[in-house]
């Protein structure tokens, strides 16, 4: 079956820190992949989507993803950390274009 | 705002009981998802329908129904109700399957 996972269910990093969010996907067909975030009580907020287009994938907020095929990976990254940016991180994938898949989450708390 | 509007916000209900949600996707969005996120077991993908026609099932009860309307809205059934169906329910939708999909802000259910 097709699905993503997320390493670490938690990462804790200080405010002007690097953000590195890993999510390895399983996909027999080259899959479409996206990162969503959820902030406290509200709906998932799409961050970036890889089509198959770049595989440098550019999102708001200051975050990006890089695809890379031989690694099945899809790490979310942003180079300094904002207080706002505490939420929980899911990523998701959609294999043949069908329904869409998510990682169990990763909750990213940022220190002051 | 993404869109995608959800009724109710929040609903408390007793064991047994049987209630609809129900969601109305992004104009022109065609793809309706429905997902069950709870604290142990994260976000599941419950059924998705593409224009009136179920599209993937995933992880749903045989106690819970789904069905999407021809104005496109969607409605979710949950029957017998037990404690453990206390949860978010996210409605998704997408212009296409596996497009990128939009969230409403989920019906927060509470089973007592």
């Amino acid at each position: 079956a097709q699905s993503v996972t997320q390493l670490g269910s938690h990462v804790s990093v200080s405010e002007g820190a690097l953000v590195l969010l890993r999510c390895n996907y399983s996909s027999s067909v080259p899959p479409y992949l996206f990162w969503y975030v959820q902030y406290p009580n509200q709906g998932l907020q799409l961050l970036l989507k890889y089509t198959s287009a770049a595989t440098l994938v550019k999102g708001i907020n200051g975050f990006e993803a890089e695809f890379k095929k031989s690694e099945t990976s899809f790490h979310l990254t942003k180079p300094s950390a904002h207080m706002s940016d505490a939420a929980e991180y899911f990523c998701a994938v959609s294999p043949n274009n069908n329904d869409m898949r998510f990682g169990a989450g990763t909750r990213l708390t940022v220190k002051p | 705002d993404s869109g995608v509007t959800q009724t109710p916000k929040h609903l408390i209900t007793a064991t047994g009981q049987r209630v609809t949600l129900r969601c109305s996707p992004r104009s022109g969005d065609l793809s309706v998802y429905w997902y069950q996120q709870s604290l142990d077991q994260g976000l599941q993908f419950l059924i998705q329908y593409y224009n009136g026609e179920e599209r993937a099932k995933g992880n749903i009860l045989e106690r819970f129904s789904a069905q999407q309307f021809p104005d496109l809205h969607s409605e979710l059934n949950l029957s017998s109700l037990e404690l453990g169906d206390s949860a978010l329910y996210f409605c998704a939708s997408s212009v296409t399957p596996g497009a990128e999909a939009f969230f409403g802000q989920g019906t927060r259910l509470t089973v007592v």
